[in-house]
């Protein structure tokens, strides 16, 4: 098993710009996950999502989007990138249960200049 | 609302000396509790868990931690620093999978070990 997988791994855009971060995960997991790790700051929840079909708001969704048309695939999209989205961004799923631990992915680094 | 606190951002300690990271969390419901590890330019992988079988967790890598009700904390010990411990540690407090399953993270610790 792959686990979870992330692409790209590095990018840079400029302000305005426009991009997917791609996940999926291969373990057959309901629940998915992104988050936004700032230096200091540990990792803050963007978007998740509990099966197919259903996404909602974490702690910071401002600036971001999501959908989950398919079990395996969460892509998270950035409309009019901003410098303040400059972030290392995490994928993670776990399975439905409580307790589950969440698995991640190796993450992508994002600069906005 | 659920919260975690680690107190400390940085701690160094010397190669075969106590490791002792700790977390404190506030939760209205019995806990689950995570200890996770980032090693540099990587993702998070989980060390240990506290899902209410036991109060002392033991996980990967020689680490372990004790969750205490009555004080709210979570520690993370290991009696023998590695070199390859020096990492950065996360502890995390989640809410039931009713809730999204949703992990609430403490800031980190960095752990720096000396030779």
């Amino acid at each position: 098993n792959a686990g979870v997988t992330q692409t790209p791994k590095f990018r840079i855009l400029k302000i305005g710009q426009s991009m997917t971060l791609q996940c999926t995960q291969d373990m057959n997991h309901n629940y998915m996950y992104w988050y936004r790790q700032d230096p200091g700051m540990g990792l803050k929840l963007i978007y998740y999502s509990v099966g197919a079909g259903i996404t909602d708001k974490g702690e910071v969704p401002n600036g971001y989007n999501v959908s989950r048309s398919t079990t395996e695939d969460f892509p998270l999209r950035l409309e009019l990138a901003a410098p303040s989205q400059t972030s290392v961004y995490f994928c993670a799923s776990r399975a439905a249960g409580d307790g589950n631990e969440q698995f991640f992915g190796p993450g992508t680094r994002l600069t906005v200049l | 609302a659920q919260s975690v606190t680690q107190l400390g951002s940085h701690v160094s300690v010397s190669e075969g000396a106590l490791v002792l990271l700790r977390c404190n969390y506030s939760s209205s419901v019995p806990p689950y509790l995570f200890w996770y590890v980032q090693y540099p330019n990587q993702g998070l992988q989980l060390l240990l868990k506290y899902t209410s079988a036991a109060t002392l967790v033991k996980g990967i890598n020689g680490f372990e931690a004790e969750f205490k009700k009555s004080e709210t904390s979570f520690h993370l010990t290991k009696p023998s620093a590695h070199m390859s411990d020096a990492a950065e540690y996360f502890c995390a407090v989640s809410e039931g999978a009713l809730q999204g399953g949703k992990l609430i993270f403490g800031q980190g610790t960095e752990l720096s070990v000396k030779p």
